[in-house]
């Protein structure tokens, strides 16, 4: 089965940028697609297929993918993207959620 | 308005069977492929199942292969899951998830999500 590794935490100052990484066996192949997901709500969707954002997540946030490893980038972070962000991919037909990370903007 | 509403979650013994159901509205159910997407309490996300928008094509999670059926109503816009021989483990929130395009055509994201249905399996 295929494995995505997150960091269960990050931390980010009021402002700045944070990333959160996703690691995968040459995950640079695939699509990878990231959701954020606040205390008692569902997932929403906010970065799909790289580099495309819906229309309402605010361009702060972006990604890369390359080699093993994909990254979530969100700058000039606000208190408002505190969160849990999910990484995940198809792989054989089968989705895939890596671990989760909880970002914390202090 | 794209809403996807879930509904027969609840208390069920270990062994026991619970179907669930997602009815979905603002778009047109049958060009999209669908999911159930499960969340234990206070862990990460868990794909469980995946139909394409014909219906034809079933894929499943190794974790509930064999006792999970997914199925789907195109014409009453509702999507189901039968689950067998619960276990403790399946406790979780159950979302039911749109693929933003058919799983037939690619490697889609969950674009739209119900706010979820507790299963919890206890004696």
């Amino acid at each position: 089965s295929y494995d995505l590794t997150q960091p269960l935490s990050v931390s980010v100052a009021l402002g700045q940028t944070a990333s959160i990484s996703c690691g995968g066996n040459n995950i640079g192949s695939k699509n990878v697609h990231w959701y954020q997901q606040k205390p008692g709500q569902a997932p929403v969707l906010v970065i799909y297929r790289h580099p495309t954002r819906p229309s309402e997540i605010p361009e702060r946030f972006s990604d890369s993918n390359s080699g093993n490893t994909a990254t979530l980038t969100i700058s000039r972070a606000q208190a408002g993207d505190e969160a849990d962000y999910y990484c995940q991919v198809w792989d054989s037909s089968t989705g895939v959620f890596g671990g989760g990370t909880k970002l914390t903007v202090l | 308005e794209v809403q996807l509403v879930e509904s027969g979650g609840g208390l069920v013994k270990p062994g026991g069977s619970l179907r669930l159901s997602c009815v979905v509205s603002g778009f047109d159910f049958s060009a999209y492929s669908m999911n159930w997407v499960r969340q234990a309490p206070g862990k990460g996300l868990e794909w469980v199942s995946c139909i394409s928008g014909g219906g034809s094509f079933r894929y499943y999670a190794d974790s509930v292969k064999g006792r999970f059926t997914i199925s789907r109503d195109n014409a009453r816009n509702s999507l189901f899951l039968q689950m067998t021989s619960l276990s403790a483990e399946d406790t979780a929130v159950y979302y039911c998830a749109r693929n933003y395009y058919d799983i037939l055509s690619g490697y889609p994201p969950f674009d739209y999500w119900g706010q979820g249905t507790l299963v919890t399996v206890s004696s």
